[in-house]
């Protein structure tokens, strides 16, 4: 089953505009990470952030956490058509280390 | 480092066979996760197996199973298969720390017809 939520579920923008997605989750968690893929190829991981963290950066990446709302955000800055991709939050728990709690994903176009 | 090497890219199969994925892991990594991903259900982790012993195990029938061998490279086998199985099956590899940043491989596309 899954265990997060991404929002939007799709999102279209233009080249250079800001993409920011949200993700929550409902439990607690050891850390909740980013992955973003192409077209039906595998994921590739972005950015991690751990629980007593709450914000992270990583070049045009910037994810936040706030575990009282159970909820995360990605922003990705001057956004290319490169960026063109499904974006997928994952969540860590401290039981099950093995295993990645995906979201739903969000859809992100970007228009050149 | 080589990533994680999935075969085949690629398969078609009717109801009722039986198939087998492989998955080779980075060099290093000793646990391997693997994951079913269709439209309608998304991302559903199958199960993780370190040094060998199944770790995690996701909610799928016991029509899938899986193994991994001494040198980490792991199998996922589908008896009976159904049409619902189609999907794009993807393995992942990690160093299994405590971050378990997990590293994708291309996946397998499986249709069953």
């Amino acid at each position: 089953s899954q265990q997060g939520e991404e929002d939007p579920q799709a999102l279209s923008i233009q080249e250079g505009e800001n993409a920011t997605m949200n993700c929550s989750y409902k439990t607690s968690i050891n850390n909740l990470q980013w992955y973003r893929q192409n077209s039906g190829r595998g994921l590739v991981h972005l950015i991690l952030i751990r629980s007593n963290e709450r914000e992270k950066h990583s070049g045009r990446l910037r994810v936040t956490l706030d575990t009282s709302k159970k909820s995360s955000s990605l922003l990705i800055t001057a956004s290319r058509a490169a960026d063109t991709a499904s974006y997928f939050c994952a969540t860590v728990r401290g039981s099950t280390l093995g295993r990645l709690y995906f979201g739903r994903g969000t859809q992100l176009t970007v228009w050149p | 480092k080589a990533g994680v090497t999935q075969t085949p890219r690629y398969l078609i199969k009717t109801r009722g066979q039986q198939v087998t994925l492989s998955c080779s892991p980075i060099s290093g990594h000793r646990s391997v996760s693997w994951y079913q991903q269709t439209p309608g259900q998304g991302l559903q982790f199958l199960f993780e197996y370190f040094s060998e012993t199944q770790r995690n195990k996701g909610n799928f029938p016991g029509r899938f199973s899986g193994r991994q061998f001494s040198n980490s490279r792991s199998e996922m086998n589908v008896s009976t298969l159904e049409l619902g199985d189609s999907a794009l099956y993807l393995c992942a590899s990690s160093f299994r720390g405590d971050k378990n940043i997990q590293y994708f491989g291309a996946g397998t596309r499986l249709s069953v017809l």
